[in-house]
């Protein structure tokens, strides 16, 4: 069946980049996302991408796609505190797969 | 804003005792799920909800039923609790063929 992996864990200092990485199985998806969870709450869409497209760019998120190898990234400029959370890949096919295929979650911590 | 509410977001119980958890959106989405997620293991569906009265298993059914009378409500029935059902649950609704909202979760410890 599709898989979704990801890295558990990720430390960075305030204010560098941080870049979560996640690889998946499943040639067919169409749609990958980007969830964060914050502690003790529930996921949060931050962005997506359809397959069609190599980057995307929103404020400090950049997110690419390599199609070819499926690797998605998600990359996050001048990182702060406020951005230590848990994040999550997750992809999806069309039509009747609606069901998303998510990531364990990387833990993101950043330090001063 | 779509908005996804869960009943509690703290639920301590016994073993063996029933527990509902319930679930609302007010978006009118066709899709409703549930997961729970625990340390390491990430995101894992237990069942889901395409339409009302409608149900389909996810990948670990065993010892949860759900149900779905009206369309903004979607609970999930732990028969008997045991301890290894603590866990964080968190529900989640979609139209069709779009990406998935989320509720807080339900930090659910069973002693």
């Amino acid at each position: 069946g599709e898989d979704v992996e990801q890295s558990l864990f990720l430390s960075v200092r305030e204010g560098d980049s941080s870049v979560i990485n996640c690889t998946y199985t499943d040639s067919s998806s169409t749609y990958l996302y980007w969830y964060k969870q914050e502690p003790g709450a529930g996921l949060q869409l931050l962005t997506y991408i359809f397959s069609n497209m190599d980057m995307k760019q929103d404020q400090r998120l950049t997110v690419l796609l390599n199609k070819k190898d499926k690797h998605l990234s998600l990359r996050i400029a001048d990182t702060q505190t406020g951005d230590s959370a848990i994040y999550f890949c997750a992809e999806r096919g069309t039509g009747g797969s609606y069901i998303p295929t998510f990531g364990r979650g990387t833990s993101l911590i950043v330090h001063p | 804003d779509v908005k996804v509410t869960q009943s509690s977001r703290y639920l301590v119980k016994r073993t063996g005792e029933k527990v509902f958890l319930e679930c609302v959106q007010d978006m009118d989405h066709e899709n409703m799920f549930w997961y729970r997620q625990d340390p390491g293991l990430g995101l894992r569906l237990i069942y889901f909800s395409y339409d009302v009265k409608m149900k389909e298993k996810g990948d670990i059914p065993e010892g949860y039923s759900v149900s779905r009378e009206k369309k903004e409500r979607f609970s999930l029935i732990l028969e008997s609790a045991s301890t290894n059902q603590t866990s964080m649950y968190l529900c989640a609704s979609s139209l069709p063929d779009s990406e998935q909202f989320f509720g807080p979760g339900t930090r659910l410890t069973v002693l």
